[in-house]
C-alpha cells in the first residue's frame, strides 16, 4: 500500500527554522512528484512546494519562496523540507501529497507547525 | 497570480443533490480536482481530470469543467459527505486551491 508519513513538526520562535520530512513506501520518487500543502488554521488548503521526478526541479508558493527549500534522499525514500525565516503566519498542518495526474492522491497524516514566541 | 473561488458554503437536504462550483479565468482549458475534507483528517481526492472518479469513491460524486466554471456534484447526499470541499487546478507549475466550501447537510 502506498503511503507517505510526516514527521518533524513541532513549536518554533519566529525567525526560527524547521525540517520536516516525509517518508514514502511502495514507490519511488523517479516515478510520481511528491508536493506538499498546508492547512493554517481557520484557512483553506495551500499548495506550497513540489519536487520533481528527477529532483532537479523543485517549485514554490510565492509565499515561501526563499525561505523553503526541497531536497530528498532517494536512499531513505524520504523527502525534507526545509524551512528558514518561519513567520506566524507559516502556523499550519503541514502535509505531503503524491501527485497522480496533476492531482493529489495520496496524503499523509498531516504533522502540526506552530511559530510562536 | 491565478485564482479559484468557491462559495464558503452550501446546504443540501439527505437526499438531494449538491452542487459545488469553482471558478477562474478559463478554468474549463486546465483539469480541475476537487477533494473533500472532514475535521481532523487528511483530505482526500473525489474527482481529477474533471470528470473522474479514483476508486474507492462512491458514484454519487461526479464533476464536469467548462469555460470558466468546475462543478463538483454530489447525488443524492449523505450525512457521511458534511464536510469541506476544496477544487483545484495547476497554473503552469503552480498548483491553485480554491477558498473551500462548506457542506452543510440538514
Amino acid at each position: 500500500e502506498v503511503q507517505l508519513v510526516e514527521s518533524g513538526g513541532g513549536l518554533v520562535q519566529p525567525g526560527g527554522s524547521l525540517r520536516l520530512s516525509c517518508s514514502v513506501s511502495e514507490f519511488t520518487f523517479s516515478t510520481y512528484a511528491i508536493n506538499w500543502v498546508r492547512l493554517a488554521p481557520g484557512k483553506g488548503l495551500e499548495w506550497v512546494s513540489m519536487l520533481s521526478t528527477s529532483g532537479a526541479v523543485a517549485y514554490y508558493a510565492d509565499s515561501v519562496k526563499g525561505r523553503f527549500t526541497l531536497s530528498r534522499d532517494s536512499s531513505r525514500n524520504t523527502l525534507y523540507l526545509q524551512m528558514n525565516s518561519l513567520r506566524a503566519e507559516d502556523t499550519a498542518v503541514y502535509y505531503c501529497a503524491k501527485d497522480f495526474n496533476r492531482a493529489f492522491d495520496v496524503w499523509g497524516q498531516g504533522t502540526v507547525v506552530t511559530v510562536s514566541s | 497570480s491565478y485564482e479559484l473561488t468557491q462559495p464558503p458554503s452550501v446546504s443540501v437536504s439527505p437526499g438531494q443533490t449538491a452542487t459545488i462550483t469553482c471558478s477562474g479565468e478559463k478554468l474549463g482549458d486546465k483539469y480541475a480536482s476537487w477533494y473533500q475534507q472532514k475535521p481532523g483528517q487528511s483530505p482526500v481526492l473525489v474527482i481529477y481530470q474533471d470528470t473522474k472518479r479514483p476508486s474507492g469513491i462512491p458514484e454519487r460524486f461526479s464533476g464536469s469543467n467548462s469555460g470558466n466554471t468546475a462543478t463538483l456534484t454530489i447525488t443524492g447526499t449523505q450525512a457521511m459527505d458534511e464536510a469541506d470541499y476544496y477544487c483545484q487546478a495547476w497554473d503552469t507549475s503552480t498548483a491553485v486551491f480554491g477558498g473551500g466550501t462548506k457542506l452543510t447537510v440538514l
